[in-house]
Parts: structure tokens; sequence; C-alpha cells
């Protein structure tokens, strides 16, 4: 069964705590993408990747960080260094350019 | 600045139902439109995808057009059942592929 998984659904975090967010494909897709979702508000780009062990800063990269050691899995970590964290995060893969884009399920961050 | 516009921000139909639903933009160059459901705490589903040439496009009771001239898109929901209250985003990708422009989305809820 094809598709890209995202986890955990829920995650809280308390202040200062960095936390990882899992995203796992086995569509064989190579570009990879984190957005992060606000109330009201389009999806933002975090970051993306195009190729196994390259990443690019997207919209609001700051406080975040990535990895792309498997083209597999793109995971995401929130940093203590992001301020404002609380939001629902989706991760998308695409096999290339102008293809289909797909979206795991999302992880929703609390702080508390 | 690349920006997508969505019309109404919610909409409330009675089940049965048709309604439509506006997207205008300004991403440039332009190489594709695309529509998703999304259901509350849910990933993107993708509806519709539509190219510089194409004017409509169907998927069951889902009509989507498109007017590159004046750069508008609507999504037309007929017959409405109430699976379909979610929200509907319209996302606008520029002429490399690779870069997605979200709308803020149209909150729709179908009432018995």
């Amino acid at each position: 069964d094809g598709g890209i998984t995202q986890s955990p659904k829920y995650l809280f975090r308390k202040e200062g705590q960095n936390v990882t967010l899992s995203c796992e494909q086995n569509l064989n897709h190579d570009a990879m993408y984190w957005y992060r979702q606000d109330p009201g508000q389009g999806l933002r780009l975090i970051y993306y990747s195009q190729i196994v062990n390259d990443f690019q800063k997207g919209d609001i990269a700051e406080g975040y960080s990535v990895s792309r050691e498997k083209k597999e899995s793109f995971p995401l970590t929130v940093t203590s260094a992001q301020k404002n964290p609380t939001a629902f995060y989706l991760c998308a893969s695409m096999r290339e350019r102008n293809t289909e884009a797909f979206f795991g399920q999302g992880t929703r961050l609390t702080v508390v | 600045k690349n920006q997508v516009e969505q019309s109404p921000q919610s909409l409330i139909i009675l089940e049965g139902k048709n309604c439509t639903l506006q997207c205008n933009y300004t991403v440039s160059p332009f190489s594709n439109l695309r529509w998703y459901k999304q259901d509350t705490g849910r990933g993107p589903v993708s509806l519709t995808i539509m190219t510089f040439s194409e004017n409509t496009k169907s998927n069951g009771r889902y009509t989507a057009t498109l007017d590159a001239d004046t750069k508008q898109s609507s999504l037309h929901i007929t017959a409405s059942q109430l699976s379909d209250s979610a929200s509907y985003i319209c996302v606008v990708i520029d002429n490399y592929g690779q870069n997605f422009v979200f709308g803020p989305g149209t909150r729709l809820s179908v009432l018995p």
C-alpha cells in the first residue's frame, strides 16, 4: 500500500524542547516538502528536498531543521528557536516537477 | 508578489444544493492550477489539475474552470453531500514546476 506517512498525529512540546516530526514515503518520489498550516492562512513552505542529501530553505525556515539521509525519509525538527511552533504540519512528496503531489495526514504540534 | 486569493472564506449550504467557489491568482509565470479537498485534521487530497490550455475539467460532481487571461478559477460542486464538508484549497504552481502558492481555502459546510 503506497503512500506518505506522518507520525505522530498529535505531539505536545514543552517550551525550550526540540521535537522531531517523522515523514516517510514509499512512492519512490525524489522531492519532499514540509509545510506549516495556520488557521485562515495558506500552507507555507518550511523546507524542501529535491534529492537525497540536499535540501533548501523555504519561506519560513527559521527555527526548523531537516535532514534527507534516505530517499524515503524527510524528518523535520522543530527547535527551541521557533517562537510560535503550535501549528498543523504537513509533509508532501512529488515524483518530479509538475506531477501530482501527495500529502501526509499531518501532525498537530502543541506547545504546553 | 505571487498570491492566491479565495472566496468566500466560508460557505454553508443545504444537502443537495450546488455551490461555486472562486480562486484569483497573481502567480507568474503560470504552470498549472490545482484544487485540493482537505478534511478537518487531515492532509489535502487532489481533486483536479488544470494546465494553461484547459478551460474545464470534471471529477465526478466537481467541475473546475480556468480562465488564464483573467487569472481566475472556480470549483463547482453539484448536488452536494454531507461528506463534501471540508476546506477547498486552490493552489497555483509556477512555471518552474516546484513552487506551490497556496490559497487560504474556503471552508464549506453542508447541512442536512
